[in-house]
């Protein structure tokens, strides 16, 4: 079946510390995987997206996610992590041929001043 | 600037009474959806809708209703047959299938 999985449920890092959110993915075809960003009361908001091609992708806020495929990981980082970050991160793989998407349980990010 | 509008952002109701979410995009999108948040569980489908007088039931339909008259509207409404319908939902719309979402603001519900 397939799914996504968010190991952590909670991380704390120091602002200025670099930061690795895991993700692990099922799914039998080529995936299509995003990463969203929700802050308290609001909407989940893109971050990245990743369709094909270079398993580097870049995204908004300093974010960047790899695509490995042999471990079926997309593991979003920042090499330093601002205050303003500590929101809860999803990720999230799209059902090729489908209306259907499958989002992880999230993780709560905190940051130390 | 397109996006996603839902209203109420907060809404109270009586046990018993339907309540109706609104959910308006100006983004063009053909793709409209219902997601429910709760605390631990991430996001779970409602409703899909991929096309204007078309929908699709999602993983958690029971006790919801929605429609789809027009391209930019998806209203979802909560029905009393809903057993815990507390909680905070998100209407979300896409180019196509395998697009991003494009979420609104949500719209937090407490029913008492």
């Amino acid at each position: 079946a397939q799914s996504v999985t968010q190991p952590d449920i909670h991380i704390t890092v120091s602002e200025g510390a670099s930061l690795e959110l895991r993700c692990n993915y099922s799914y039998g075809a080529t995936p299509y995987l995003f990463w969203y960003v929700q802050s308290p009361g609001q909407g989940l908001q893109l971050l990245l997206k990743y369709f094909s091609g270079d398993t580097l992708v870049q995204g908004i806020k300093g974010f960047e996610a790899e695509f490995k495929r042999s471990q079926s990981s997309f593991n979003l980082r920042k090499p330093s992590v601002h205050w303003s970050d500590a929101a809860e991160y999803f990720c999230a793989v799209a059902i090729s041929g489908t209306y259907k998407y499958i989002f992880g349980t999230g993780t709560r990010l905190k940051v130390l001043a | 600037d397109g996006g996603i509008t839902q209203s109420p952002k907060y809404l109270f109701r009586k046990e018993g009474q339907n309540v109706t979410l609104s959910c308006e995009q100006n983004l063009n999108h053909d793709a409209m959806y219902w997601y429910r948040q709760d605390p631990g569980q991430g996001l779970r489908l409602i409703y899909y809708s991929q096309i204007v007088n078309d929908f699709q039931k999602g993983d958690i339909a029971e006790g919801y209703s929605v429609s789809r008259e027009k391209k930019e509207s998806f209203p979802l409404t909560v029905t009393s047959a809903q057993k815990n319908p507390t909680a905070f939902y998100l209407c979300a719309s896409s180019n196509t299938g395998n697009s991003p979402l494009h979420f609104g603001n949500g719209t937090r519900l407490t029913v008492t």
